[in-house]
């Protein structure tokens, strides 16, 4: 089946940008059927959607975030990526990439494990 | 602050029913819009456990059911269990002035 798997850096300096890489195994980021989206968590608290991409590149932000957000896809990897810059504290916490099944509205199924990013000076 | 309200927490004896609600408004549930249910067991991602406010994904026992309707939706627990101890999740979509998909506020389901 399906996985999905986070990396990148832990620990990103106040201001600088976030960079996270999504690789997904077990079935093709290249499909007409999903899109994949990024999903974070702040330490103890609730989900917060953050965009997603579909393979053809098009893209769907989180208003609140959409200044500063980039996600991009590397088919020929299997892995989509996101950029968030001009991190502050409030952009600590665990995020995760997800498949989004397409309905209305999509529902995200599965998850990557999550990658745990901390911002500070 | 999330546009989907849930309490913050919920708790029943093994074998007791309990259930769940997630609350929205005319711009999300109400407008239309799908709820899905989400359980995230303590130190986990989160798993899918109903999409389209009521259908179970296989490998997804039926004590777990989902109901929608008007501008709210509700997650029922039957029979609880020891391992049904999780964080629960509502999601749909909000089409106001900043739409987006959104996630219910979350609640914590303690087994007594």
């Amino acid at each position: 089946q399906v996985q999905l798997q986070e990396s990148g850096p832990g620990l990103v300096k106040t201001s600088q940008t976030l960079s996270l890489t999504c690789t997904v195994s077990g079935g093709s980021i290249n499909s007409a059927d999903y899109y994949w989206s990024w999903i974070r968590q702040h330490p103890g608290k609730g989900l917060e959607w953050i965009g997603y991409i579909y393979y053809t590149g098009s893209t769907f932000y989180n208003p609140s975030l959409k200044s500063r957000l980039t996600i991009s896809v590397d088919t020929s990897k299997n892995q989509f990526s996101m950029k968030l810059t001009s991190v502050t504290a409030a952009d600590s916490a665990l995020y995760y990439c997800a498949r989004d099944q397409i309905s209305s509205p999509n529902w995200f199924d599965p998850w990557g494990q999550g990658a745990l990013v901390t911002v500070s000076s | 602050q999330s546009v989907l309200t849930q309490p913050p927490s919920v708790s029943g004896a093994p074998g007791q029913r309990i259930t769940i609600s997630c609350t929205g408004s005319s711009s999300n549930i109400g407008a239309g819009y799908d709820v899905h249910w989400y359980q995230q067991l303590p130190g986990t991602a989160p798993k899918l456990l109903i999409f389209r406010n009521t259908n179970r994904p296989s490998g997804v026992p039926d004590r777990f059911s989902g109901s929608k309707s008007g501008t709210s939706a509700s997650l029922a627990i039957t029979g609880l269990q020891a391992e049904d101890e999780a964080d629960y999740y509502c999601q749909s979509y909000d089409s106001s002035l900043s739409s987006s998909y959104v996630f219910g506020t979350g609640t914590k389901v303690t087994v007594l």
